[in-house]
């Protein structure tokens, strides 16, 4: 099965939003309204930062937020900060074959 | 709050079998679902498989024919195995809870495991 399709790397100044896209098909991002988002700092433990498209767990800064328009699932970063600066990935149901997979992946560079 | 650690041989050699266990801290395994993700190097995260509670198991299709999950309740455990690796298996392999298996609560720090003679 495919991996979802991020963009390889966003940038962006401290302050600054960012929007990174996670583009999947029919069968699974644009079917079913279970779209997670996870940042990857290397070395620790990888942390859920949105789940079912556009909730945030108890103790995400609020400048993360997510989105979903047809195939396509966003993560925005409003008011970019150092410690934003990390791998991050979209993960999404793909129905009771596939059953889930992940994006290819974005880093997000704090400039 | 829950912390999960995994463990297990860092280097594994062509044709034997991964195993790696995840030792479930300060939480139950009851009502959670239990998966395994891994990160190749220069790569993307790929989704394994998970175990519920109570033994129901999914796989990666494209892993399927290798992969056995398990847990051990009485442990706080859950353990996997991979048969028959390659060089392509090297990877950072995670453990993760799930209230649902769609979102991914709590992970472990992750475990790297290279397939090397």
């Amino acid at each position: 099965q495919s991996a979802l399709t991020q963009p390889r790397s966003v940038s962006g100044s401290p302050g600054q939003s960012v929007t990174i896209s996670c583009t999947g098909t029919s069968s699974d991002v644009g079917r079913y309204n279970y779209v997670s988002w996870y940042q990857l700092h290397p070395g620790k433990a990888p942390k859920r930062i949105i789940y079912a498209v556009t909730q945030r767990p108890s103790g995400v800064p609020d400048r993360f937020s997510g989105s979903k328009s047809g195939n396509t699932a966003s993560l925005t970063i409003s008011g970019l900060q150092a410690e934003d600066e990390a791998d991050y990935f979209c993960y999404s149901y793909a129905g009771n074959y596939i059953f889930y997979v992940f994006g290819t992946g974005t880093k997000v560079t704090v400039l | 709050h829950v912390q999960l650690q995994e463990s297990g041989p860092g280097l594994v050699k062509p044709s034997e079998t991964l195993s790696l266990t995840c030792t479930v801290s300060n939480g139950s395994l009851t009502n959670y679902y239990w998966t395994w993700i891994r990160l190749p190097p220069g790569k993307g995260l790929e989704w394994i498989g998970y175990i519920y509670y109570s033994g129901t198991t999914n796989y990666n299709p494209s892993l399927k024919s290798r992969v056995t999950i398990s847990v051990d309740t009485s442990r706080n455990q859950f353990s996997l195995k991979l048969s028959s690796v390659t060089a392509a298996d090297s990877a950072v392999y995670f453990c993760a809870r799930a209230f649902s298996p769609e979102s991914l609560e709590y992970w472990g720090p992750g475990t790297l495991v290279n397939v090397s003679s």
